[in-house]
């Protein structure tokens, strides 16, 4: 199964800063099977990019997505404030998500 | 307006059985593949078990394969997913949630909390 590694653990960032968050695959992936959601505590995750540029329905167009291969890429161009949360990759097909990158208010 | 509503959990002794259900509305429950994720205390996701809309394909990892069954009944909007010869490392909040091209996760439920304990 191939495993997904997030970095960094975790990033501390101000209000308006640009967040780069990495997801790293064990081997090679189809960029069509690769999402990133968004998890604040206690709630559910939520959907903000599939097919690793995609974004959902609702997704603010500060939140983009790139890579391919091996190397994805979650971009925030300008955090808000409520933008501060846990970030994880997923790639279909394995049951494990990322590890996750938490975003937290430096 | 779209919604997926967990129930079902709570306590069990490790060996026992739980089931937990997910009622749908405000979409056609019989389009879509749905899922179970869940969510240990403090850890990251684990995709569990997914199934196809008219329930023919069926996929779960490994560590709940033999032990969890997934069923969904559309007629009743509603998704199953039944939990045997439970373990420890079952204790975590499990999510209902609605494919989105079958490869990704769109809509969630706000989850169930199982814990295996003796």
């Amino acid at each position: 199964e191939i495993v997904l590694t997030q970095s960094p653990g975790t990033l501390s960032l101000s209000p308006g800063e640009r967040a780069t968050l990495s997801c790293r695959a064990s081997q090679s992936v189809s960029s069509s099977y690769l999402a990133w959601y968004q998890q604040k505590p206690g709630q559910a995750p939520r959907l903000l990019i599939y097919g690793a540029s995609s974004r959902a329905t609702g997704i603010p167009d500060r939140f983009s997505g790139s890579g391919s291969g091996t190397d994805f890429t979650l971009t925030i161009s300008r955090l808000e404030p409520e933008d501060f949360a846990v970030y994880y990759c997923q790639q279909y097909g394995s049951s494990r998500f990322g590890g996750g990158t938490k975003v937290e208010i430096k | 307006q779209v919604q997926l509503v967990e129930s079902g959990g709570g306590l069990v002794k490790p060996g026992g059985s739980l089931r937990l259900s997910c009622a749908a509305s405000g979409f056609t429950f019989s389009d879509y593949y749905m899922s179970w994720i869940r969510q240990a205390p403090g850890k990251g996701l684990e995709w569990v078990s997914y199934i196809s809309s008219s329930g023919s394909t069926i996929y779960y990892a490994d560590s709940v394969k033999g032990r969890f069954t997934i069923s969904r009944d559309n007629a009743k909007n509603s998704l199953y997913l039944q939990m045997n010869s439970l373990r420890a490392e079952d204790t975590a909040v499990y999510y209902c949630a609605r494919n989105f091209l079958k490869r990704f996760l769109d809509v969630w439920g706000k989850g169930t909390t199982v814990t295996v304990s003796s």
